[in-house]
Parts: structure tokens; C-alpha cells; sequence
């Protein structure tokens, strides 16, 4: 079965620190990978996503990046964080061998709170 | 761009039934999702409908989909403590290549 691991699951970090949550995949190859936001009052934004190796779209313009070293691990990193970049991150897969690519499994999430 | 709008509170009382609503935007959606987030924690998947049904039961699960309206709600049955969560309304966007887009989350209390 498929399973996705996503930590550290809380992190303090002071503004201007650098950042990087790490995401990965068991049981499947070649899923799709998304970084998600949670901000309070905000809902779910896409952040990033991931259709391959080293392909990565990045849906709003922000102090954000993400790589896929590998195919089933994603890292989301800034090198200098804000404190706009609190909340909860969270990293979700989707597709793969004999998944329908239509729906969406997430990891435990991150609580990051930038102080 | 697309949408996915939903009341942001809701409170019922245990054993009454709870109906959260949902309305898109995209009519192309194929898929359309609920997830439940319990606090501190990940996104799980409750249910999904296919854009040709109108109606799925799980259990005390029930969606109905408006597709004209571009409607979608998540009823739940004999509703228990246990299911004080914030339920996220979500409509797959993009085809294979595509995401999720959600809403803002319905935070459901129930009062004992």
C-alpha cells in the first residue's frame, strides 16, 4: 500500500532562518507531488506541484521553492523566511502504478510558525 | 480562476444530522471531493462523487451533487462528537495533469 510521510511535523523558526520540509513516498512510482498552505482564514493554496524529476510548477510567486531530487521525495525550502510563511504546509501525492490520478492522498502536515 | 465557496461554521447538536454545502465553479470538474481535518492534522479523504451521479452513500455518508447548479453538500447522519472536524469541499481541476482546488473549510461543532 501507499504511504506518504511528511515531517518535521511542528517547526520554530526565526524570520530570516532558512527552511526545508521534506516529503516522500512509499508504494507507488512516478506520483504526482503538491505542496498545499493552510493559512488561518485562508483554506488549502496550492503552492507547488510536481509531475516528474526536477519539474516543478509553482502556482503563486512567493519567497518559496521546491525540488523533487528524486521521484518520490519533494522538498519545499526558502532561504529566508518571513513571517507570512507561518502555517501549515502540507505535502499530498496523487497518480502513480494503478492509482487514478484523480484523487489526492496527504501527508500529517507541517505546523511552522515563524517568529 | 476557479472557485470552491463553503459557510465557514457550522454547529449541530449530537445525533441531529449535519448538512454541510459546497458550490464550484468549474463545470468541467470529473471528480469532486469532501475531506475531513481533525486539529493538527492531514487532509483525509472522506468521499468523492463522479460528475454523472447525483448521489453516493457511505454509511452515514451522503453527497448529493447539483451538477446544474454546481452544488455539492455532505450530509452526515446521527452525528457523534467524534465528527468536530473542518470539512473541506475540493473539485479536481486540470485533468491528469491537474489539482485540487479547495474551499475554505466548514469547521462542524457538535454539542453533546
Amino acid at each position: 500500500s501507499q504511504t506518504i510521510h511528511q515531517w518535521p511535523a511542528t517547526l520554530v523558526q526565526p524570520v530570516g532562518s532558512p527552511l526545508s520540509l521534506e516529503c516522500t513516498v512509499e508504494g507507488t512510482s512516478n506520483p504526482n507531488l503538491y505542496w498545499y498552505r493552510q493559512a488561518a482564514g485562508r483554506g488549502l493554496q496550492l503552492l507547488f506541484y510536481s509531475v516528474g524529476i526536477g519539474q516543478i510548477s509553482s502556482e503563486v510567486p512567493q519567497n518559496l521553492s521546491a525540488s523533487r531530487p528524486q521521484d518520490r521525495q519533494f522538498i519545499l525550502s526558502s532561504k529566508k523566511l518571513l513571517l507570512s510563511d507561518s502555517g501549515f504546509y502540507l505535502c499530498a501525492w496523487s497518480g502513480g502504478n494503478g492509482v487514478m490520478n484523480t484523487e489526492a492522498f496527504f501527508g500529517q502536515g507541517t505546523r511552522l510558525t515563524v517568529v | 480562476g476557479e472557485d470552491v465557496e463553503q459557510s465557514l461554521f457550522l454547529s449541530v447538536r449530537e445525533g441531529d444530522s449535519s448538512v454541510i454545502n459546497c458550490t464550484y465553479t468549474d463545470s468541467s470538474s470529473t471528480y469532486l471531493y469532501w475531506y475531513k481535518q481533525e486539529p493538527g492534522a492531514g487532509l483525509q479523504l472522506l468521499t468523492y462523487i463522479f460528475s454523472n451521479m447525483d448521489m453516493k452513500q457511505d454509511q452515514r455518508l451522503t453527497v448529493l451533487l447539483n451538477k446544474k447548479d454546481k452544488h455539492l453538500s455532505l450530509r452526515i447522519a446521527d452525528t457523534q462528537t467524534g465528527d468536530s472536524a473542518i470539512y473541506f469541499c475540493a473539485e479536481w481541476y486540470g485533468g491528469s495533469q491537474g489539482n485540487l482546488i479547495f474551499g475554505k473549510g466548514t469547521k462542524l461543532s457538535v454539542k453533546p
